[in-house]
Parts: C-alpha cells; sequence; structure tokens
C-alpha cells in the first residue's frame, strides 16, 4: 500500500497570502488529522476530518481551515498568512477515528512564509 | 501550562544501554502514543496505548492509567535508534509533549 502523500513538500509565501495543502491518507482510510509543528511550540494538534466531517479541532485561529472529499483525501488552507505560520504541517491518517488506531504520518509540508 | 510531560529533554546513551523515557500527563485520555522523528521530519507511531503493556522488537511501552504516566524503554539501543521520540495523548484533543532527542553513540 503506498503511504500517506503530501504535497507539496516545500513552499515559499509572502504574509498576507495564502495557502493551501494537499493530504492524500492510505487507500481506505477515512480519518485524516491535520498537525503543525514549528521549533518552539512543537507538535500541535489542528483537526481531524473524518468521512467528510470535522470531528476535532485545535486552537488555531479561524484563518486556519480544512476540508475532506468524498475519497478522504483532504486539504488545508491557511489564509492572510503570518511570519508565525512558518512550520512543517504534517497529516496522519487512520482507518477509523485517530483515537481508535494507530496513525501513519505523511513526509510533510515544510512552508516557510517571508 | 503543558498537557504533557516528557523526561528527560536530551538523552545520550552508549550503544547497548538500556533507556528509558518517562512521559506524564494531566487530561483525562482515551489512549497514549509514542512517536519516533527522525531527522529530516519523518514520523513514526510506534505504540498506541490504552492500557498495560506493549512490546514491539527492541521497544517497550508501559501505561498506567491511575498514575497518568507511561514509559518507553529501549533495550540494547543501537545508533540507528537515534531519534527524537514524542509522546501524545488523546484528550478532548491530541496533546503532545515536547520531545526526547536521543542519541546513541557506537
Amino acid at each position: 500500500k503506498a503511504g500517506v502523500t503530501q504535497t507539496p513538500r516545500y513552499l515559499i509565501k509572502t504574509r498576507g497570502q495564502q495557502v493551501t495543502l494537499s493530504c492524500s491518507p492510505i487507500s481506505g482510510h477515512r480519518s485524516v488529522s491535520w498537525y503543525q509543528q514549528t521549533p518552539g511550540q512543537g507538535l500541535q494538534f489542528l483537526f481531524e476530518y473524518f468521512s467528510e466531517t470535522q470531528r476535532n479541532k485545535g486552537n488555531f485561529p479561524g484563518r486556519f481551515s480544512g476540508r475532506q472529499f468524498s475519497n478522504s483525501r483532504s486539504e488545508m488552507n491557511v489564509s492572510t498568512l503570518e511570519l508565525g505560520d512558518s512550520a512543517l504541517y504534517l497529516c496522519a491518517s487512520s482507518g477509523r477515528l485517530a483515537e481508535q488506531e494507530t496513525q501513519y504520518f505523511g513526509p510533510g509540508t515544510r512552508l516557510l512564509v517571508l | 501550562k503543558n498537557e504533557v510531560e516528557q523526561s528527560p529533554q536530551n538523552l545520550t546513551a552508549q550503544e547497548g544501554e538500556f533507556i528509558t523515557i518517562n512521559c506524564s500527563y494531566s487530561v483525562g485520555i482515551s489512549a497514549l502514543h509514542w512517536l519516533q522523528q527522525h531527522p529530516g521530519g519523518g514520523i513514526v507511531s510506534l505504540f498506541m496505548l490504552s492500557s498495560g503493556k506493549k512490546k514491539h522488537g527492541r521497544l517497550i511501552a508501559t501505561i498506567n492509567i491511575q498514575e497518568k504516566h507511561s514509559s518507553l524503554h529501549i533495550t540494547a539501543s543501537h545508533p540507528r535508534d537515534s531519534a527524537v521520540y514524542i509522546c501524545a495523548v488523546n484528550g478532548n484533543q491530541f496533546y503532545f509533549g515536547t520531545g526526547t532527542s536521543l542519541t546513541v553513540i557506537p
């Protein structure tokens, strides 16, 4: 089985722009979670989608949003980028809800905001 | 206030040593995860625990729900075990520890 894929792998944006990141889960997986990792804050949970519904959300501002499509692929959008949004964005998939099953992580998208 | 605390933050060991990484949490949880992250960012889920103990190869993870504590043990450590080990818990959302950076010297 192919693993979790994320595109793009690297991205450079400027402040005020918006960005969309994509995550394709392992075939058959219905849960996709998104995480932000920075040197200062470490790993933080953004949100989880299951069967196209946002099931859980972390403590991030409304500029961070996501969605999941019927094929379980998920996108994450960040609007009005700030310098502090520079981070590694990871997605993870599992067959059932993330709390019920091991998650498989993608390689991440490294976003740099200038 | 951190919902998940890990110790130690950094750990250097000689090849072959027995290693223990500790994790304490303050929230109610449905499961606890141990993750491994190698340089470059890739994360691998090592264990998901809701009670007791799990073993995979040279890795052993235990959890004590009453004491809100978990440990990750590596027996006969090897340089390829060098990585950051992260404890994460499923509370009302996912909470992560800050990680333990392990270096195993040949």
